[in-house]
């Protein structure tokens, strides 16, 4: 059965602080791995991620994929409050287009 | 429009009673996904559009659960008889081209149900 499993699922930090959330997945038929932010309402498009070892990066905020070990990171250096959210990780297989997410990663940041 | 819009937000209904969740997709997006997001959980998947086709309903709960999108556009997914344990919040998802590797799922805000 396809599953993805993110770890940790709280952490809680301060402003400044840098941050990693893991994701590991077991799909048939990988096509691509996502990340979403997800506040009090949408889930926020941050990275699709469907190569290995090619770090995207938008800001603070960056990911990248093993395709081998079957994991990704996303990496958030110097936290604000703004970050605040749980973080989601899907992964699309090539004989579906559906999405199949983990549990989140709920992050804290105080200041 | 600019994004992918849901109503209602919110809805209360008791056991029993009927509703319907209406999603309007990002223009001119061939795909859209309905999910289900239980409290503290990640989103599941329900059902998937092409255009106005449901290519595939196997995450539908149950036989009281039926989505359509007659035009291709906007989609409504009825919940019959709800009852608690359909109580999380519903979302939907559209993208461009179903099938292509680039092609990302925005979501919508979701409409939380509450089943007293």
């Amino acid at each position: 059965e396809d599953k993805v499993v993110q770890s940790p699922l709280s952490l809680v930090v301060h402003e400044g602080d840098t941050v990693t959330l893991n994701c590991s997945y077991e799909v048939t038929n990988f096509r691509s791995l996502l990340w979403y932010k997800q506040e009090k309402k949408a889930p926020t498009f941050l990275f699709m991620l469907t190569s290995s070892g090619i770090e995207k990066k938008s800001g603070r905020l960056s990911s990248i994929l093993d395709k081998k070990e079957l994991f990704s990171i996303l990496n958030i250096t110097a936290t604000q409050t703004g970050d605040s959210a749980v973080y989601l990780c899907a992964v699309e297989a090539r004989n579906t287009d559906k999405l199949i997410f983990g549990t989140g990663t709920r992050l804290q940041v105080f200041p | 429009g600019a994004g992918v819009s849901q109503s209602p937000r919110y809805k209360v209904a008791k056991r029993g009673q009927d509703v319907a969740l209406r999603c309007d997709p990002i223009s001119g997006h061939v795909s859209l996904f309905w999910y289900q997001q239980a409290l503290g959980q990640g989103p599941e998947f329900l059902t998937y559009f092409q255009n106005e086709a449901q290519l595939d309903k196997s995450g539908l709960p149950s036989d009281r659960f039926f989505a359509e999108r007659p035009e291709g556009s906007v989609s409504t997914l009825k919940i019959q008889r709800t009852q608690q344990e359909d109580s999380a919040v519903y979302l939907c998802a559209s993208s461009l081209v179903s099938g292509l590797a680039e092609s990302i799922q925005y979501f919508g805000a979701g409409t939380r149900l509450s089943v007293l």
